[in-house]
């Protein structure tokens, strides 16, 4: 089944405990992104990555890191957590290097985070 | 810059009535739109997009949504709500051809049996 997942589904930690949240798709896709969702807020995106080696920040990239090592992975990683980092995370990916405003993004199921 | 609004929080509708949820976009380019869905404890769905052609695009689960260029929207609508039709909807807009999605804050939808 075409999907992409992420891990942990929850998690809570305390502030400064660096923690990684996982992302991982099976459709060979070279465009993958990072979103947070608040109340509110609608979805903001942290990090997108066009390629492997190729990222890049998105609206709220501070106190978030990125890598793409491999096609299929793209961990999003929080060196040291705050309280206002607690959120949904969604990680999504798409198909095609090319520039093509046509893409439609395929979804985590998401992965709730409380920073205390 | 590009942005979405969803002027309504919530919209909350009877079973079998029709279902509308509203969308406004505001960008530099030729607008890309987008309609995705959130059930509770999922990740977001796509429903149907514009990119060019009719106005009036068909997407899944009977759902469809207008463009309207002078007035810059493209709202949601479905001739007769479901109960299962209760989700989290987000509207999203790309500009021209860029990859930058850019989401409204989403509205709630409750269909009552």
């Amino acid at each position: 089944e075409a999907q992409v997942t992420q891990n942990p589904r929850y998690l809570i930690t305390v502030t400064g405990k660096k923690l990684t949240v996982t992302c991982s798709q099976n459709m060979n896709h070279e465009y993958m992104s990072w979103y947070r969702q608040d109340p509110g807020l609608g979805l903001r995106q942290i990090y997108y990555s066009m390629n492997v080696e190729v990222t890049d920040k998105g609206d709220v990239p501070e106190g978030y890191k990125v890598s793409r090592k491999e096609k299929r992975n793209f961990p999003l990683i929080l060196e040291s957590p705050s309280p206002n980092q607690t959120s949904l995370y969604f990680c999504a990916s798409s198909k095609s290097r090319a520039r093509s405003g046509a893409n439609v993004l395929t979804f985590g199921a998401g992965s709730r985070l409380t920073v205390l | 810059a590009q942005s979405v609004a969803q002027p309504e929080d919530q919209v909350n509708v009877a079973e079998g009535n029709p279902l509308t949820v509203k969308c406004t976009y505001s960008v530099s380019g030729n607008p890309y739109l987008f309609w995705y869905v959130q059930y509770p404890n999922r990740g977001l769905q796509f429903l149907l997009k514009y990119i060019t052609g009719d106005n009036l695009v068909k997407g899944s689960y009977g759902f469809e949504a207008e463009f309207n260029k002078s007035q810059t929207s493209f709202h949601l609508k479905k001739p007769s709500a479901l109960v299962s039709d209760s989700a989290l909807y987000f509207c999203a807009v790309r500009d021209g051809g860029d990859y930058k999605l850019s989401f409204g804050a989403g509205t709630t939808v409750t269909v009552r049996a």
